[in-house]
């Protein structure tokens, strides 16, 4: 139990397209979504928290005109890059948290890497 | 939210041995939550033990946590070369932050 899917697994486009990116509970209810950013060799970071039906959360330092969050349903996040650029290149992995939980334990992704040419 | 420090960065062991990491962080926490990361894949949560326990045991991995120090470390014992990737802590009081890790590789 517990799953969460990411698609794509993988995506190379050309830059100045945006491209969406995926984020599905299959077997539970997320009230709460959250997207990472991971560049090599390097942590995870925190972009954003995305609560159903509200509008996300942005850390200090993310744009949110160029990665835009919908949270339009209780097992369905999405994360969209517009207007992509090579230094938007880096694996995208969100994470969710089972309704009526908190964040003590969140469910992670496989996911996404994204290469902007 | 705080952040929590792996060390050390990197790790080499033989197949067999015990690989120990450790992670500290700056403030209150409810619980602290140890991860793992194979290369290009995303997180698998390993195990979380909160601020009143000292100690938690899942299976090969030994977890203790000195919230006098601020504290908390991970034994992983008779390793596997199946071991090998990076291993990060998340001490929590409200958002998950990671450190930079802990590059394990266990070679046969």
């Amino acid at each position: 139990g517990a799953v969460v899917s990411q698609h794509p697994s993988w995506v190379i486009c050309k830059s100045g397209t945006s491209v969406k990116i995926e984020c599905r509970s299959l077997d539970f209810q997320a009230t709460t979504m959250f997207w990472y950013r991971q560049f090599p060799k390097q942590s995870l970071m925190l972009m954003a928290t995305s609560n159903e039906g509200s509008k996300a959360t942005y850390e200090q330092g993310v744009e949110k005109d160029k990665f835009l969050i919908n949270h339009a349903s209780l097992t369905l996040s999405t994360l969209t890059v517009t207007s992509a650029h090579p230094e938007d290149s880096s694996f995208y992995i969100c994470s969710a948290s089972i309704a009526g939980g908190s964040y003590n334990e969140q469910f992670f992704g496989p996911g996404t890497r994204l290469t902007v040419l | 939210s705080q952040q929590g420090e792996e060390d050390p960065q990197a790790l080499s062991i033989q197949e067999g041995e015990n690989a120990t990491m450790n992670c500290s962080y700056k403030t209150s926490i409810n619980n602290l939550q140890w991860y793992r990361q194979n290369s290009g894949r995303g997180l698998v949560h390993l195990i979380l033990i909160r601020s009143n326990e000292r100690e938690k045991h899942s299976g090969r991995l030994r977890v203790t946590l000195d919230t006098s120090k601020k504290s908390s470390s991970l034994l992983i014992t008779a390793s596997r070369a199946a071991d090998t990737a990076s291993y990060f802590c998340a001490p929590q009081g409200g958002k998950l932050i990671f450190g930079q890790g802990t590059e394990l590789s266990v070679k046969p």
